[in-house]
């Protein structure tokens, strides 16, 4: 079965200092994974999406991430926090029940000045 | 630009009432799902179609039915609203090859501004 762990609720970074949220999943396959982000009373957007090409995907607003198979991580980065990331993150993996997407709990990002 | 819209940004509503909410999308998507956003549980599935007139259940249906009459528009139904539905609840769509399943892998799923409802 497929899941993914997000492994901090809550992280809180200055502005101008790297992002790192940190992502494992558990796929029986070679899955595809995705970040999502959620400004405050929004809908999800897509950051960025892994379907086995290259293992380090760059996404919109400067965010990255980089699958690795061997420590079954997809963290999402990014080299300097701008105010506008404040948001909640989530970690997302394909092949849920009948092939549907399965979210992590999110990671809320905090960005002070 | 894919658009998803939801009907309503806040609804408030007393236990008992039955409950209607809509999804519209306008990229001729196959695939439609709804989904309910709670704090510290990220999303749960509450339904998913992958043509009109088809639904599958998700994780968490209980207490809720849908509808797709029309590719664009899946509608979300509670019966008799409890003060536990009290939630986010957030559309999205996928475009997909007729016949595949709904949200497989690599399927990019759109989301609308989600519906913020209120149960008393």
């Amino acid at each position: 079965a497929q899941s993914v762990t997000q492994l901090d609720s809550h992280v809180s970074v200055s502005e101008g200092t790297p992002v790192l949220l940190r992502c494992n999943y558990s796929s029986s396959y070679s899955p595809s994974l995705f970040w999502y982000v959620q400004h405050p009373n929004k809908g999800l957007q897509l950051l960025l999406k892994y379907t086995s090409a290259a293992t380090l995907v760059k996404g919109i607003n400067g965010f990255e991430a980089e699958f690795k198979k061997s420590e079954t991580s997809f963290h999402l980065t990014k080299p300097s926090a701008h105010m506008s990331d404040a948001a909640e993150y989530f970690c997302v993996v394909s092949g849920g029940s009948q092939g549907n997407l399965i979210f992590g709990k999110g990671t809320k990002l905090s960005v002070k000045p | 630009d894919v658009k998803v819209t939801q009907s309503s940004r806040y609804l408030v509503k007393r236990t008992g009432e039955k409950v209607f909410l809509e999804c519209v999308q306008d990229m001729d998507h196959e695939n439609m799902f709804w989904y309910r956003q709670d704090p510290g549980l990220g999303l749960r599935l509450i339904y998913f179609s992958y043509d009109v007139k088809m639904k599958e259940k998700g994780d968490i249906p209980e207490g809720y039915s849908v509808s797709r009459e029309k590719k664009e528009r899946f509608s979300l139904i509670l019966e008799s609203a409890s003060t536990n539905q009290t939630s986010m609840y957030l559309c999205a769509s996928s475009l997909s090859v007729r016949g595949r399943l709904a949200g497989g892998p690599g399927e990019t799923q759109y989301f609308g501004p989600g519906t913020r409802l209120l149960v008393l």
